[in-house]
């Protein structure tokens, strides 16, 4: 079955860190680039980080640039994102999403980890 | 960056409907432009890409258009699980969504 399943999540003190996990399953995980997406409490879709097939290129939303890594594991299908200095807007579900054949849309999406940012 | 302006913000609308949802980029996309449908506590479902093409297993009331800055999404006969929020998303550089719209039952 072709799915992505995330993990990690959780509760966060301001300033604190956190890792999350997205476990790909039933498709050629190296061959496509991959993505975080996040979504905050009651608002819309927010582009975080995109790493590409082979692991070389990341790119970064202005609003987690240097704080954020994407990284992927190929040999284990696993993509992954570590998050430092982390602060109350970052409180949101991390989706974690497959690029398309053509271009940077998000053809599979997994259910979401949710990531709560508070003191 | 380029900015997605999405409208309206939300609708309501009957079962039967013509409902159409715009997306104007702040500058050419061509044509690098995804719809999505989200519902409450779900992940979001890829509609179409590349302005107009419909995914596999996606009703065939969904279609897009448009091009340079301003493109539509039109659901030809709401269906009453088209209930939903759906988001545009420019992937020309660098991904950026539209605010999103919520379809609502009138």
């Amino acid at each position: 079955e072709v799915q992505l399943l995330e993990s990690g999540g959780g509760l966060v003190q301001p300033g604190g860190s956190l890792r999350l996990s997205c476990a790909a399953s039933g498709f050629t995980f190296s061959s496509y680039a991959m993505s975080w997406v996040r979504q905050a409490p009651g608002t819309g879709l927010e582009w975080v980080s995109t790493i590409r097939g082979s692991g070389g290129s990341t790119y970064y939303a202005d609003s987690v640039k240097g704080r954020f890594t994407i990284s992927r594991d190929n040999s284990k299908n696993t993509l992954y994102l570590q998050m430092n200095g982390l602060r109350a807007e970052d409180t949101a579900v991390y989706y974690c999403a497959k690029a398309g054949n053509e271009g940077w849309y998000f053809d599979l999406w997994g259910r979401g980890t949710l990531v709560t940012v508070s003191s | 960056d380029i900015q997605m302006t999405q409208s309206p913000s939300s609708l309501s609308a009957s079962v039967g409907d013509r409902v159409t949802i715009t997306c104007r980029a702040s500058q050419g996309i061509s044509n690098s432009l995804a719809w999505y449908q989200q519902k409450p506590g779900k992940a979001p479902k890829l509609l179409l890409h590349a302005a107009s093409r419909l995914e596999s297993g996606v009703p065939s009331r969904f279609s897009g258009s448009g091009s340079g800055t301003d493109y539509t999404l039109t659901i030809s006969s709401l269906q009453p699980e088209d209930f939903a929020t759906y988001y545009c998303q420019q992937y020309y550089s660098g991904p950026t969504f539209g605010g999103g719209t919520k379809v609502e039952i009138k």
